[in-house]
């Protein structure tokens, strides 16, 4: 069964560093990788997708890789603003075109 | 606008008592889904649907039950509620699912006493 897990849960840094959030999923059989950002009390929004046959996607400040075999994705964000602030996941999609979601990291970006 | 919209977004009721919970799109998407989010858990899938009469389990679907007989709704029935479903429930849909990202609607809070 599909495991995904974040590390770390929570990361508090002040404006302007450059972070690397971790996800990593136990089952190689996966079409995606996706990562998502949610804000307190509010729905998910997509934030970049990677093909299980691509290695990275970049949107803006925001750079997602994906290493199958080794089952893991990072999310880099550069230049981390306060509006950064929220809780970022990490869900593959499974052959079976079932999602699995991780537990998310709770990100507090300090003016 | 494309949206995800959800109805009832608060919800309080008691032990057994059924309830529906609605979901529409209407961006003609093939894929939809319901989740569960607790904390702790995180978001675990519960139902999803691939089109219109097709539906899968995911992986808690245990005291729920789904139809999806038009493309653009996707309804979350509870039929007998307990307090374990207490919950923030939120659907999602995409075009395809193993191409495109999943579009989520603003979540249901649900609290059954």
């Amino acid at each position: 069964k599909q495991e995904v897990t974040q590390i770390p849960a929570a990361l508090s840094v002040p404006e302007g560093e450059n972070l690397v959030l971790n996800c990593s999923f136990t089952d190689s059989a996966i079409y995606n990788l996706q990562w998502f950002r949610q804000d307190p009390g509010k729905g998910l929004t997509s934030l970049l997708l990677i093909q299980s046959s691509q290695r990275e996607q970049t949107s803006g400040r925001l750079n997602a890789s994906l290493d199958k075999s080794s089952g893991r994705s990072t999310l880099y964000i550069a230049a981390s603003q306060p509006g950064d602030s929220a809780t970022y996941l990490c869900a593959a999609l499974h052959y079976g075109q079932n999602f699995v979601f991780g537990p998310g990291t709770r990100l507090s970006v300090l003016p | 606008e494309a949206q995800v919209t959800q109805n009832p977004r608060y919800l309080i009721t008691v032990t057994g008592k059924k309830l529906t919970v609605t979901c529409s799109q209407n961006m003609n998407h093939e894929y939809m889904s319901w989740y569960r989010q607790d904390p702790g858990l995180g978001l675990r899938q519960i139902y999803y649907s691939m089109n219109v009469e097709v539906t899968d389990k995911g992986d808690v679907p245990e005291g729920y039950k789904v139809s999806r007989k038009e493309k653009r709704n996707f309804p979350l029935i509870l039929e007998s509620p307990s307090p374990n479903q207490t919950s923030l429930y939120f659907c999602a849909s995409s075009l395809s699912p193993s191409a495109e990202t999943q579009y989520f609607g603003p979540g249901t809070r649900l609290l059954v006493l």
